[in-house]
């Protein structure tokens, strides 16, 4: 039962370029949406977050846009760096029948090309 | 800047054997959890921990897994009899205000189970 989808594993965009990367989730009793960024041998690191009652949040080079209708949000970077090279979990929060749930995709692993 | 700590980076061990693992939350923060990462595989929720207690826990959290708060700064995992299958990269997480908000990580514990 996969909550929140990222449904391309991996995404390769030119340096300078935008990169979008994109979450789908299912379960409408999320609230709490957050981007994470990993590189190899190290944990997640935070990247932004957007509560429920937004759309849009703005935090440097990093953007979030949340569509509650359709399940969906966005984190788009620009420009690309090189840098930026890493796996990105989108995860989600909120209050279900069982308890606080949080929950993390499947990752999509961003190549920035010099 | 204040950072969460593990030990060990990575412990071996047999099938059947009790681990535990070490954490060092940051020192203001009141939540705690842990998540685990099997290889190619998303990161997945194990349990959060407050005010001296389990706040809540994922069904792979079974009575092989306990968690504990020793001393007021260490938090630490331990798997009672390791099975092949706990072979993951297991991260703890802390924050201050609870699951809802962005949660700072470690760099993980790779656990071999052989």
């Amino acid at each position: 039962d996969q909550q929140v989808k990222q449904n391309s594993p991996s995404l390769s965009v030119q340096e300078g370029r935008i990169s979008i990367l994109n979450c789908d989730y299912t379960n409408s009793m999320f609230d709490y949406f957050l981007w994470y960024k990993k590189y190899p041998a190290e944990g997640p690191t935070f990247l932004i977050s957007i509560s429920s009652i937004k759309d849009k949040n703005e935090d440097g080079r990093f953007t979030v846009f949340l569509n509650k209708s359709a399940k969906h949000l966005s984190l788009h970077i620009v420009p690309s760096q090189p840098g930026d090279s890493a796996v990105y979990f989108c995860a989600a929060s909120g209050r279900d029948n069982y308890g606080q749930n949080f929950v993390f995709g499947p990752g999509t692993r961003l190549s920035v090309l010099p | 800047e204040p950072e969460v700590t593990q030990t060990p980076s990575h412990q071996v061990t047999q099938m059947g054997q009790e681990v535990i693992l070490r954490c060092v939350p940051i020192s203001n923060h009141l939540y705690f959890y842990w998540y685990r990462q099997i290889l190619g595989q998303k990161v997945e929720f194990l349990v959060s921990f407050y005010n001296n207690e389990i706040s809540e826990k994922s069904e792979i959290f079974d009575d092989q897994f306990s968690v504990e708060r020793p001393d007021g700064s260490n938090f630490t995992l331990k798997i009672r009899s390791t099975k092949l299958e706990d072979s993951a990269m297991y991260f703890c997480a802390s924050n201050r205000q609870g699951s809802a908000y962005e949660q700072y990580f470690g760099p993980g514990t790779r656990l071999t189970v052989t």
